[in-house]
């Protein structure tokens, strides 16, 4: 059974604080790590797809890093915004799967 | 052009009841996927169809099966509803050649069993 875990649950932040998240993950039979950003009555919507040991990718205040040989990816806000109040989570490929395994993830509130 | 819609958006059903949510997916898109979402877990895989026919299947009972038609769109069927059905259901759309570049999300269907 593939287990994917983020931590924390949930986090309060201050506006125009920097922030970072963990999702971990199986570090043998990689594919992908997916990074998506969730808004409350909203559709699930996606971030990066990460691939390739060492990755980091960035879109605009919001980047990410891939771990593959120890099994973790962050996710890092800089200068929190209240609209990045979300829920992210991040997703899991193996080789030779054909779904995705979901993070349970990390609900982000942004206090003003 | 039309992201992935779902339908409907809200469903009430009791107990030993059958439901039949809906899919449409992104314009272009051949491959639609459910999950299930309950509440404090993230999404689980249900099943895959593409070219009208299951590809993968996650741990779900039998009574749970799909449906995809020649315009792409898709069924999610549930039998003999149990309270822990209770749940909010995903639909993701993709290609299927290049489905693990991305997934496009509808909004989702929240059905509460009673």
């Amino acid at each position: 059974i593939l287990n994917v875990e983020q931590s924390p649950q949930s986090l309060h932040v201050q506006e125009g604080d920097s922030t970072n998240f963990t999702c971990s993950f199986p570090s043998s039979n990689f594919y992908a790590l997916h990074w998506y950003r969730w808004e409350t009555a909203k559709s699930p919507e996606a971030l990066f797809v990460m691939t390739l040991n060492g990755d980091e990718k960035k879109k605009g205040r919001i980047s990410a890093t891939l771990n593959t040989k120890e099994g973790y990816s962050y996710l890092y806000i800089k200068g929190s915004q209240p609209e990045d109040s979300a829920t992210y989570l991040c997703a899991f490929i193996a080789q030779g799967a054909q779904k995705l395994v979901f993070g349970q993830g990390t609900r982000l509130t942004i206090n003003p | 052009d039309a992201g992935v819609t779902q339908s409907p958006t809200h469903l009430i059903k009791t107990r030993g009841q059958q439901v039949t949510l809906r899919c449409s997916p992104k314009s272009g898109h051949d491959t639609v996927s459910w999950y299930q979402q309950a509440l404090g877990q993230g999404p689980q895989f249900i099943f895959q169809y593409y070219e009208e026919e299951e590809r993968q299947r996650g741990n779900f009972p039998d009574r749970f099966s799909g449906h995809q038609f020649p315009n792409y769109s898709s069924e999610l069927n549930v039998n003999a509803l149990l309270l822990g059905d209770s749940a909010l259901y995903l639909c993701a759309s993709s290609l299927y050649d290049r489905w693990k570049e991305t997934q496009y999300f509808g909004p989702g269907t929240r059905l509460l069993v009673l």
